[in-house]
């Protein structure tokens, strides 16, 4: 079974202390590993693509990197407002739009 | 300019009624989704309709109906509500059925008394 999952549920940092969230995924034929950001009372939001092993992307002061069983969204030198779930994804079935997500964690970052 | 949006923000009802949540997307996307995010968080997708046709139909009751009159447009209309149905509903929309990037709107929590 088709499955993605996301450690920790919960993280709190002080503000410029680096950490790395961490998702797992069994999904037979890989067609992407996505990570969204969801801020509360919000839908979430498109942050990477990743496409195969050894990819990396960067956006600010986060990076994405991929293996053959896990991806890590690195967040260097947070700031307040990174707070928010950080919810990782996977294709399944026909269409690139139908993914299973991850329960998310949930990052909070403290001045 | 809202790229996706969804309407009632909040919707409150009593068990057996009837409700629809209505969404809108300006972006010229041919393809919309919905998703159900349950109390444990989960996001979950339920239909998508590529240019009005419908392309994904998850394990969902029949209570659950989707209506797209036109590709900018997907509705969802909802039978004899159960407290079960509480939740919150995301609209959704991609360029295309195998586009990376999906949009999504803003939610629609609803409580089901």
């Amino acid at each position: 079974e088709d499955q993605v999952t996301q450690s920790p549920e919960a993280l709190r940092l002080q503000e410029g202390e680096s950490s790395s969230l961490n998702c797992s995924y069994t999904v037979s034929g890989l067609r992407g590993l996505f990570w969204y950001r969801q801020d509360p009372g919000k839908g979430p939001e498109f942050l990477f693509t990743l496409y195969s092993a050894g990819e990396e992307k960067e956006k600010e002061r986060l990076k994405a990197t991929l293996t053959k069983k896990e991806s890590f969204l690195h967040i260097t030198a947070p700031k307040p407002e990174d707070s928010a779930t950080y919810l990782c994804a996977a294709p399944v079935g026909g269409s690139q739009g139908n993914l299973i997500f991850g329960k998310g964690t949930k990052l909070s970052v403290k001045p | 300019d809202t790229a996706v949006s969804q309407t009632p923000k909040y919707l409150v009802t009593q068990m057996g009624n009837d409700k629809s949540i209505k969404c809108e997307q300006n972006l010229g996307h041919d393809t919309m989704y919905w998703y159900k995010q349950d109390s444990k968080k989960f996001l979950k997708i339920m239909f998508s309709y590529n240019n009005k046709e419908l392309i994904i139909n998850e394990t969902v009751p029949n209570r659950f109906s989707p209506k797209s009159p036109d590709k900018a447009h997907l509705n969802l209309h909802i039978n004899s509500l159960e407290l079960g149905d509480s939740a919150v509903y995301f609209c959704a929309s991609s360029l295309m059925a195998n586009s990376e990037k999906l949009f999504f709107g803003s939610g629609t929590q609803l409580s089901v008394l």
